[in-house]
């Protein structure tokens, strides 16, 4: 069974860079995709991107200029980085594990970033 | 990449049966039958309840179906209970190599 646990600093401020870390345990690190999703507060789901530990990327085109996935294999980590952050990057960030079929069969707890002014 | 459309709100009572549409573009469910929705409780994450369209993870009970025709998906859910209140959201893949998900539908059990 795999589990995944969002770690992240819970506050950040305007114009800086959030960052947050995926530890994944219970499964093979390999030959997946690793996901991050978000969810502003009262709103829909938000994809931002996905990265297979080969090191293949994938970004939501509106967010591609302002994000990063890197993954540590050693780890068993994944994190995600959003540059010059505004109050729109308020939202619960969602890591996830999406298989050969594309879908995302597992995800973590989820972790509030909150951006403050 | 645009968001899927979904109906902001379904309703039905207890036993019946309700159909969620989600709606995208040649680009996404047009061209692949990787479609999957998922279950959100609130404060809860997401659920994977349908994917490749149709088919459902062993835990999923068999009164939630999945299809699609053309451009739209659909996720049907029979002999509707109330643990079933909930928000559900779609996602396809895209010829971007990217995912998109709806814009979420509230299923509300009267």
């Amino acid at each position: 069974q795999v589990q995944l646990q969002e770690s992240g600093p819970g506050l950040v401020k305007a114009s800086e860079t959030l960052s947050v870390t995926c530890t994944v345990s219970g499964g093979s690190f390999s030959s997946y995709y690793w996901s991050w999703i978000r969810q502003p507060p009262g709103k829909g789901l938000e994809w931002i991107g996905y990265m297979h530990n080969s090191g293949t990327t994938f970004y939501n085109p509106s967010l591609k200029s302002r994000v990063t996935i890197s993954v540590d294999t050693s780890k068993n980590q994944f994190s995600l980085k959003v540059s010059s952050v505004t109050a729109a990057d308020t939202a619960v960030y969602y890591c996830a594990k999406v298989n050969g079929g594309l879908q995302t069969d597992y995800w973590g707890q989820g972790t509030l970033v909150t951006v403050s002014s | 990449q645009s968001a899927l459309t979904q109906p902001a709100s379904v309703s039905g009572s207890p036993g019946q049966s309700i159909t969620v549409s989600c709606t995208g573009t040649r680009s996404d469910i047009g061209t692949y039958n990787y479609v999957s929705w998922y279950q959100q409780h609130p404060g809860k994450a997401p659920k994977l309840m349908i994917y490749e369209v149709s088919n459902r993870p062993s835990a999923v009970p068999d009164r939630f179906s999945g299809s699609k025709s053309g451009n739209t998906a659909s996720l049907t859910i029979s002999g509707l209970q109330a643990e079933d209140e909930a928000d559900y959201y779609c996602s396809s893949y895209t010829t971007s190599s990217t995912l998109v998900f709806g814009g979420g539908t509230k299923v509300t059990v009267l």
